[in-house]
């Protein structure tokens, strides 16, 4: 089991609510990526980090924001939720070597449900 | 653009038989393969990594093969356990600093 986190797992909100998704990672990794993944549909990249101050957009356009302050800790955060924004969200992270094939640890997901 | 493709169609096998997975890879060439396992409400578990200079990789009752002509990979589970149940995703990753690409999934279900 990788020591990665997320909270919560399930969250049901109104539409405009300001909702922040957490993640944390034991394990060190310097990389760190937020994925959203809906039933049946591949995972699609929406932000990720190499380390402490960096915060890259993903292929999926997205309305939500990362911050990376702590090595271990990596939220998501959406100001105004909408109902397009219902979807599993997944937080996984990597060891970042040059040259490396990076295997990544995903934590258990956050299902959002936007009304 | 870059696309992993896997058979969508749930593939159901009976306990003992060797389940056999299909991963397709278009418009671009990964320097490696790699194969998670998901299972309901959970995130995907990696199983296996292949490079592109790699045949063949094996890890207990797993098999994954990785033939650049064809651009294709096949996962094999040999020894079909209903535990297997999951959905098996395929992912290719490039250089080093470039994001990982998925499939969409293939489900399999063992039955005793």
């Amino acid at each position: 089991e990788a020591d990665i986190y997320q909270t919560p797992r399930y969250l049901v909100i109104g539409t405009g609510k300001k909702i922040t998704l957490e993640c944390s990672q034991t394990m060190g990794h310097d990389k760190m990526y937020w994925y959203q993944q809906d039933p049946g549909m591949e995972l699609h990249l929406i932000h990720y980090s190499y380390g402490v101050n960096s915060t890259e957009k993903g292929d999926l356009s997205s309305e939500s924001t990362v911050s990376r302050i702590r090595t271990e800790h990596f939220p998501l955060t959406l100001e105004s939720a909408r109902p397009s924004h219902t979807s599993q969200y997944l937080c996984a992270s990597s060891e970042y070597k040059t040259g490396a094939q990076e295997t990544q640890y995903f934590g258990p997901g956050t299902r959002l449900l936007v009304l | 653009s870059q696309k992993i493709e896997q058979n969508s169609e749930a593939l159901n096998i009976q306990e003992g038989k060797t389940a056999t997975l299909t991963c397709n890879y278009t418009n671009y060439s990964p320097a490696y393969l790699q194969w998670y396992r998901q299972d309901p409400g959970r995130g995907p578990v990696f199983l296996l990594l292949i490079r592109e200079n790699e045949k063949e990789k094996r890890k207990e009752r797993l098999k994954v093969t990785f033939d650049t002509t064809l651009k294709q990979s096949l996962f094999h589970i040999t020894a079909s356990q209903p535990a297997d149940s999951a959905t098996y995703l395929c992912a290719g990753g490039g250089q080093a600093g470039t994001a990982l690409i998925f499939g969409k999934g293939t489900t399999l279900s063992v039955s005793s």
